[in-house]
Order: structure tokens, then sequence, then C-alpha cells
């Protein structure tokens, strides 16, 4: 399934580096997510947009910094991060925010802090 | 605040056998939808069956359904016919009020052939 394009799919980053994660969806949704998975831990949600505002952000530090400029593109900007930053960063989108709405997710950027 | 618990880290079965993977969940809703997804290595995270709590009816999509116990706050996932495309980890999760999905921690199903 394409319907959720993340990239990069590896990221290699020093502490001091800044860096940006995108993700496009072509499904139409008007929702769209942040998750960070660590292993053996559940997904943790850090940002949810819908129709292009902010409505969710699970106490996330301010080195992550969220930016939705329409409802099909959605980018998380990295900066000054640590190394337990290093982890699976998921994107998803879902026709809209209501907690019946299946997600749907992107294959994932691979983040890595040296 | 909501919790998913996945009692089982790792879990397999024969090929062509069945399994069936634990969640329960702590809630004090009455109206909620559960979920399980299914993300197979290095592979997207697909959503696998849903169930929406006010329906008697146990949710079924070919060979996976749910055993939906509400009083007992579990939600288990049954699959039937094990094939090797089914070796993943698999998520139940919890959709609350406030547009977040509450995650369980997974549990790795491996297929013997």
């Amino acid at each position: 399934e394409t319907g959720v394009t993340q990239t990069p799919r590896h990221l290699v980053m020093g502490m001091t580096n800044k860096k940006s994660l995108k993700c496009e969806q072509h499904l139409g949704h008007n929702a769209m997510y942040w998750y960070k998975q660590s292993a053996k831990k559940p997904l943790e949600l850090m940002f949810v947009y819908s129709l292009e505002e902010r409505v969710e952000n699970n106490s996330v530090p301010s080195r992550f910094s969220p930016e939705c400029p329409n409802s099909s593109h959605l980018f998380l900007h990295l900066h000054t991060l640590q190394p337990e930053d290093s982890a699976l960063y998921l994107c998803a989108s879902s026709q809209d925010s209501g907690r019946d709405q299946p997600q749907h997710f992107g294959d994932g950027t691979r983040l890595s802090i040296l | 605040a909501q919790t998913v618990t996945q009692s089982q880290p790792e879990m397999s079965v024969q090929e062509a056998e069945t399994v069936t993977l634990s969640c329960t969940y702590d809630t004090s809703e009455s109206d909620y939808y559960l979920f399980w997804y299914k993300q197979p290595p290095s592979r997207q995270m697909i959503l696998v069956i849903r169930q929406e709590a006010y329906k008697q009816q146990n949710a079924t999509e070919n060979r996976f359904s749910v055993n939906f116990q509400k009083a007992a706050k579990s939600f288990s996932l049954k699959i039937s016919d094990s094939q090797l495309g089914d070796a993943a980890m698999y998520f139940c999760a919890y959709g609350d009020s406030n547009y977040q999905l509450i995650w369980g921690a997974g549990t790795k199903l491996i297929i013997k052939p």
C-alpha cells in the first residue's frame, strides 16, 4: 500500500543537527498523526492534526516540532535530539480524527542519534 | 486513564493451526472502539479488525475473528488456519474519546512451517 509515504526511510544524525521527516498521504484524509515506536513499548502518540490544525500534543519535548501545511503533508522538524530519541517514527492518517477511524500508516523513518 | 495490556510478548503456532492472542484493557467509558493491527517485519502497520463496543456480535474478517468480552474488558484475536504471511507483531489498540489510540506493547507471532 502506498497511501502514506514517509521520507527518508533511514536517518542518522548527530545531536546538534537539524533535520526534518516528511509524510505525505494520498488518501484524501483529514487527520494525520506522528507516533514514536520503540522496541517492546506501546506506540507513543506525539501529535495529531485535524484539518491542518493541531488537536493533540502529548507532552512532547520542544526539540520535536510538527508542521502541517495542508491536509496531505505532515512534517516533523528535529533539533538537538538526544540518544533516547532513536526510534522508528511512524506517520498515519485517517478520514477524520474520530475514535472509530482506522488509521493508515507509512513505512516509518528509522532514526538513529549518534 | 485507559490502558491496554498484551500479556504475551511472543507466541508461536504451527502453520495451518489456530492461535489466539490476548488483550485486556481498562476503561470507565461505555462506548468505544477496539482494534487489532498487524506490523510485518519491515513493513507497514495495517488494520486487521475493528470492534464497536456497543455491538454484541464479534467482528470477523476472513480467518481473523475476535472474542470480545465487554464485562471482562477482554478483546482477544483468533487467527485460524495460520499462514506464513501471518508472521508479524500484532498490536491491540483502544480508541478513546480524545482522538487517541491507546496501544498495547504488542505480541510477536511466529509461524512454524
